[in-house]
């Protein structure tokens, strides 16, 4: 099956800083999501992506569907100590459901 | 509205024995998937279930299974329990293929303990 990878796997970061983690895939996917979770929760869907090169933000967040449709990045400007959680990719393949998840990227946010 | 509930919350079992879990979709969706969590890992593809049909399944042994029913509630089977068994259980929601593809909605899961 396709296979997402995500990186970096975990982050400390000081309160104030911008964070940039990004996913690549060896297949090419026509949807590329955004999904954060907070501990003891399900994730929660942040971005959702639909067409290669799309620029999206959401407040602090901004994300991009790369234009090869392989990858896909997502920044976090001027965190916050409520940033905190993992952060996880998915993509899609045909338009459909059948959704996928990179392996997370856990965010420490330091006061 | 209420979001997706999935029972029971926590669940003890031991090797060998079998677990159902339950998870019931946002009113309106059609589509139900179940991912496994283990513990510091990410989220790992198990099920898809649209319109009370198998869609697709991750790479699980058949000891893994479920079914969905017509008011689109879901069951997750999990047979013949290993320790490594041990996980966090998502299921998640959506209004059914071809609408918006992607935007799940999760529920808080059922943690599964093997001993």
């Amino acid at each position: 099956g396709q296979q997402l990878n995500q990186s970096p796997q975990s982050m400390f970061i000081q309160e104030g800083e911008d964070v940039s983690m990004n996913c690549t895939s060896s297949s090419i996917f026509n949807t590329w999501l955004w999904y954060k979770q907070d501990p003891g929760e399900g994730p929660v869907l942040l971005i959702a992506l639909y067409k290669a090169g799309e620029l999206t933000s959401n407040g602090r967040l901004t994300a991009q569907f790369g234009i090869t449709r392989k990858d896909s990045f997502l920044n976090i400007s001027a965190s916050i100590p409520s940033d905190v959680g993992i952060y996880f990719c998915a993509g899609s393949l045909y338009n459909n459901n059948d959704m996928r998840f990179g392996a997370g990227t856990r965010l420490t946010v330091k006061p | 509205e209420a979001g997706v509930t999935q029972s029971p919350t926590h669940l003890i079992k031991t090797r060998g024995q079998q677990a159902t879990l339950r998870c019931s979709p946002i009113s309106g969706h059609t589509s139900v998937y179940w991912y496994q969590q283990a513990l510091g890992l990410g989220l790992q593809f198990l099920l898809w279930y649209d319109e009370g049909e198998e869609r697709n399944r991750g790479n699980f042994p058949p000891r893994f299974s479920g079914r969905q029913f017509p008011n689109y509630s879901s069951e997750l089977n999990v047979n013949a329990l290993e320790l490594e068994d041990s996980a966090l259980y998502l299921c998640a929601s959506s209004p059914g293929t071809g609408r918006f593809p992607g935007e799940l909605f999760f529920g808080e899961g059922s943690r599964l303990t093997v001993l």
